[in-house]
């Protein structure tokens, strides 16, 4: 069976430092991963995804996600937040092009100023 | 691209009565989700359909929920009769083939007093 934990219910963050959030996950193959964003009131939005390749990837809005194979983590960075990143983030494993995702219960990231 | 429409945005509606959710997926996908988002349970899939057939409802809770894709740009969630423990955000998604790269709506908040 595949699930996700994403172990901080709750972070906060000032306005330009760094911000880190955890996801583990459990999965029998190669997982397919995913960070998703979800602002107050809004859809998911997709952050960035990972299958193979290079184990830091790259998303939308300066964050970026390393997968650690052996630590079965794949946690989320931005160097500097910004006030519009307080959000929910939700990590997300699942098989490869296969509609089964599992969604970890998120994070919610407040940013003061 | 207007992105997955949901309508209404909102709903609050009396225990008992007949709620009905819409979606229009993104030109050109031909999978759709309906997923449900609680404090307690997190996201959960209620339905997939691929080219309008529907795939796996297992997550559905139970007969009271019934979802229908009438065509390739429309879809319904429908409750009947609806209770209490319905109130929830419901997401509609969308995406090519299957795959798990998840296009999200704004979500239906349904209040069910």
């Amino acid at each position: 069976a595949q699930s996700v934990t994403q172990p901080d219910i709750h972070i906060t963050v000032s306005e330009g430092a760094s911000l880190e959030l955890r996801c583990n996950y459990s999965y029998g193959a190669t997982p397919y991963l995913f960070w998703y964003v979800q602002s107050p009131g809004q859809g998911l939005q997709l952050l960035l995804k990972y299958f193979s390749g290079d184990t830091l990837v790259q998303g939308i809005k300066g964050f970026e996600a390393e997968f650690k194979r052996s630590q079965s983590s794949f946690n989320l960075r931005k160097p500097s937040v910004h006030w519009s990143d307080a959000a929910e983030y939700f990590c997300a494993v699942g098989p490869f092009n296969d509609y089964k995702l599992s969604f970890g219960a998120g994070t919610t990231v407040t940013v003061r100023a | 691209d207007a992105g997955v429409i949901q309508s209404p945005r909102h709903e609050v509606t009396e225990m008992g009565q007949e709620v009905t959710l819409r979606c229009k997926p993104i030109s050109g996908h031909n999978s759709l989700f309906w997923y449900r988002q609680t404090m307690m349970r997190g996201l959960e899939l209620l339905i997939y359909f691929n080219n309008n057939v529907p795939i796996d409802d297992s997550g559905m809770p139970e007969d009271r929920f019934s979802a229908k894709m009438p065509n390739a740009s429309f879809s319904t969630l429908k409750i009947q009769p609806s209770e209490p423990r319905d109130s929830a955000v419901y997401f509609c998604a969308s995406s090519r083939d299957g795959a798990n790269v998840l296009t999200f709506g704004a979500g239906s908040r349904l209040t069910v007093l």
